[in-house]
């Protein structure tokens, strides 16, 4: 078990330009979230996946926003035409979804992301 | 709406003194209820959880939550803290068996425990 990873850890850009991140979960869960963190608040929901399929977004996923998770391993989290209030950490999870509802999600290092 | 409280934003104690974070939730429904810890350049980890069964609940490092469902809390404590306790808390919960799986979080109460 080597935790969840997340790639990279610091992004500055340019309003504007588009950006990738990356995550790996915990190998065989087969549940993976992204949320967003700015400063003083606690994360944000963004969206997750339950293998490849894309099970639930947040409102706050605007058009501009968009995640995969191909066969259902890592995913990516694009954001296109970034503004400057899309600064913050974005923070990738990852569970196993048992039988029952006792799940409990593991998450990585973050993103931390500076729109100029 | 589903949100969770956290009342206290800052809280600065000295070595040895108690501590007892609270955490408010609103739903009516079961939840399961969880929190997390941030120590300074670290990332989120898991310091307790609890699911179902005693509402009294232990988790690492001499923390424990009671969940008292009256009330819809589950606050945080620890009998003595250390220095290296010094971090960001928060708590968070999910709907028990919900459509959705995602956590809600509260605002997180930055700890500083001075030696």
């Amino acid at each position: 078990d080597t935790g969840v990873s997340q790639d990279p850890r610091h992004k500055i850009t340019k309003r504007g330009q588009n950006v990738t991140f990356r995550c790996d979960p915990i190998s065989e869960h087969n549940r993976l979230y992204w949320y967003r963190q700015t400063l003083g608040q606690g994360p944000e929901f963004l969206t997750y996946f339950q293998n490849e399929a894309q099970l639930e977004k947040s409102r706050l996923l605007s058009d501009r926003f968009s995640a995969e998770r191909p066969k259902g391993s890592f995913s990516t989290l694009e954001i296109q035409r970034t503004e400057q209030g899309d600064s913050a950490m974005y923070l990738c999870a990852s569970s196993q979804k048992l039988a029952g509802y006792q799940e409990t999600q593991y998450f990585g290092p973050g993103t931390r992301l500076l729109v100029l | 709406a589903q949100s969770v409280s956290q009342h206290n934003h800052h809280v600065i104690l000295s070595e040895a003194a108690s501590l007892e974070l609270g955490c408010n939730y609103s739903y009516g429904g079961t939840v399961n209820l969880f929190w997390y810890v941030q120590y300074p350049g670290q990332h989120l980890q898991l310091l307790l959880k609890y699911f179902s069964g005693d509402p009294l609940v232990k988790g690492i490092k001499g923390f424990e939550a009671e969940f008292i469902k009256s009330k819809f809390s589950f606050n945080l404590r620890k009998p003595s803290v250390q220095w290296s306790d010094t971090a960001e808390y928060f708590c968070a919960v999910n709907l028990y068996g919900g459509a959705t799986n995602k956590l809600i979080f509260g605002t997180g109460t930055l700890l500083a425990v001075q030696p």
